[in-house]
């Protein structure tokens, strides 16, 4: 009974390629996030939607463009891959946008850009 | 830019000894101090938010501390045990409404 599930585990392509990484959650919550865990290992806010509406967006390349056709999913679709974009990508659901709120975190999706 | 702090970076004790960590935050702006525990392979899994000046949260033997007006909290983990063996990692939500993550404690328990 997978909360938060994010698919595929592990993605490795080649550089200039267009992929998606899917996100799911079945805990009833409004509120979804994308995170990227960079090379120091902090994990970066790229994206949250609240009710499918975007809410934050920090600074990310436009290549990167998140999709939310139900308040379950958030999917994340990356266009024109760079060498940059390898590492290790987190999906997050919240009940709402509460600051008192806590996260529910994916397992991860690993990016390796050859 | 607003900064978050853990420290120790990485902490190896014993098993059965106490061990506790700091978070460091802005003290202005503050709405909400998360922490959160993540297994190596797993996900970071929630253990604690605290929103209010002194508060105190407790779950088994890991307890926190928040102080607001100084911009710190402390996660305290009592007779340690291989299996809190994790990375800790407190997030500091203010009215730039996401998370910001601090680069966590590693603890190792050993045996």
């Amino acid at each position: 009974d997978t909360a938060v599930s994010q698919t595929p585990k592990y993605l490795v392509t080649q550089m200039g390629n267009d992929k998606s990484i899917k996100c799911e959650q079945n805990l009833g919550h409004d509120t979804m996030y994308w995170y990227k865990q960079d090379s120091k290992k902090f994990l970066k806010i790229m994206f949250s939607y609240n009710n499918k509406e975007l809410i934050i967006n920090e600074t990310v390349p436009n290549r990167f463009s998140p999709k939310s056709p139900d308040k379950a999913h958030l999917n994340l679709h990356i266009n024109s891959l760079e060498l940059g974009d390898s590492a290790v990508y987190f999906c997050a659901s919240s009940q709402d946008l509460g600051a008192e709120q806590p996260q529910h975190f994916g397992d991860g999706t690993r990016l390796s850009i050859l | 830019i607003l900064n978050v702090e853990q420290s120790p970076q990485s902490l190896h004790v014993q098993e059965g000894d106490s061990t506790n960590f700091t978070c460091s935050f802005p003290s202005s702006n503050f709405y909400a101090l998360h922490w959160y525990r993540w297994e190596t392979a797993k996900s970071p899994e929630a253990l604690f938010v605290m929103t209010l000046n002194g508060d105190e949260k407790k779950k088994g033997r890991i307890s926190a501390t928040l102080n607001t007006k100084e911009g710190y909290s402390y996660l305290y983990i009592k007779g340690s045990q291989p299996e809190d063996s994790a990375t800790y990692l407190c997030a500091f939500r203010g009215s730039q409404g996401n998370l910001i993550f601090g680069k966590g404690t590693k603890l190792s328990v050993k045996p």
